[in-house]
């Protein structure tokens, strides 16, 4: 069974560029989480997909961060224009039925450099 | 807010025992759970506590007391391969889950 994939694995891109990134969640996980870590602080959550629903976007720090899951199936985060302070880690997880579990499987994460 | 406190570094030999400690402070509870990050990899699952106690896996274990809002994980006969960060996460009543800074465990030889 594939992992949870995340494209591109690094991005380095100018100030006031934008930047999408992708996550392909496990097949059949309709949960699908966001999350970001900038150097040497938590991992900080983002938002949360119910299949293609919007379950909690709390996290998302401003309008600039759009995500989408059309489909349920893989999900996009676009940077919008980008901002030094939007460097970072970005993690995507997903997991099942949330009523049967609490194991949430991490993406490798994807490392954006903005400059 | 919601906080999660754990040391940021801790160093430990080979063949020893370590304790990872985390406190938290949020708005809901459902259950504490543990993950490991190597290096440029992805986190992955290590322990869930829901019930006060102590769950064991293998080499590691993890705590919960929910009266004291507090939590470990243990590590015993320590490996090189267990030098990695590690990160305790809260699920909180929204399903979400608030994470801590994360500690960075050192295994000397």
């Amino acid at each position: 069974e594939a992992g949870v994939t995340q494209f591109p694995s690094h991005s380095v891109i100018e100030k006031g560029q934008t930047v999408t990134l992708r996550c392909d969640p496990i097949s059949g996980h309709d949960n699908l989480y966001w999350y970001r870590r900038v150097m040497g602080k938590e991992i900080k959550f983002l938002l949360h997909f119910v299949k293609e629903s919007k379950q909690d976007e709390s996290g998302m720090p401003n309008n600039r961060f759009l995500a989408e899951r059309t489909g349920g199936t893989y999900s996009t985060l676009k940077v919008q224009p980008a901002e030094l302070e939007d460097s970072g880690v970005y993690f995507c997880a997903s997991s099942q039925d949330l009523r049967l579990t609490y194991e949430q499987y991490f993406g490798p994460g994807t490392r954006l450099t903005v400059t | 807010g919601q906080s999660l406190e754990q040391p940021s570094e801790v160093t430990a030999v080979e063949g020893a025992i370590v304790q990872i400690n985390c406190t938290y402070q949020t708005s809901g509870f459902y259950g504490l759970s543990w993950y490991q990050q190597h290096d440029g990899g992805a986190p992955t699952f290590l322990s869930y506590n829901a019930l006060d106690g102590l769950e064991e896996t293998g080499r590691f274990s993890s705590f919960l007391s929910r009266s004291d809002s507090y939590g470990y994980l243990l590590l015993q006969e320590l490996q090189m391969k267990d030098s990695a960060s590690y990160f305790c996460a809260v699920r909180d009543g929204t399903y979400k889950y608030i994470f801590g800074t994360g500690t960075r465990l050192k295994v000397l030889a």
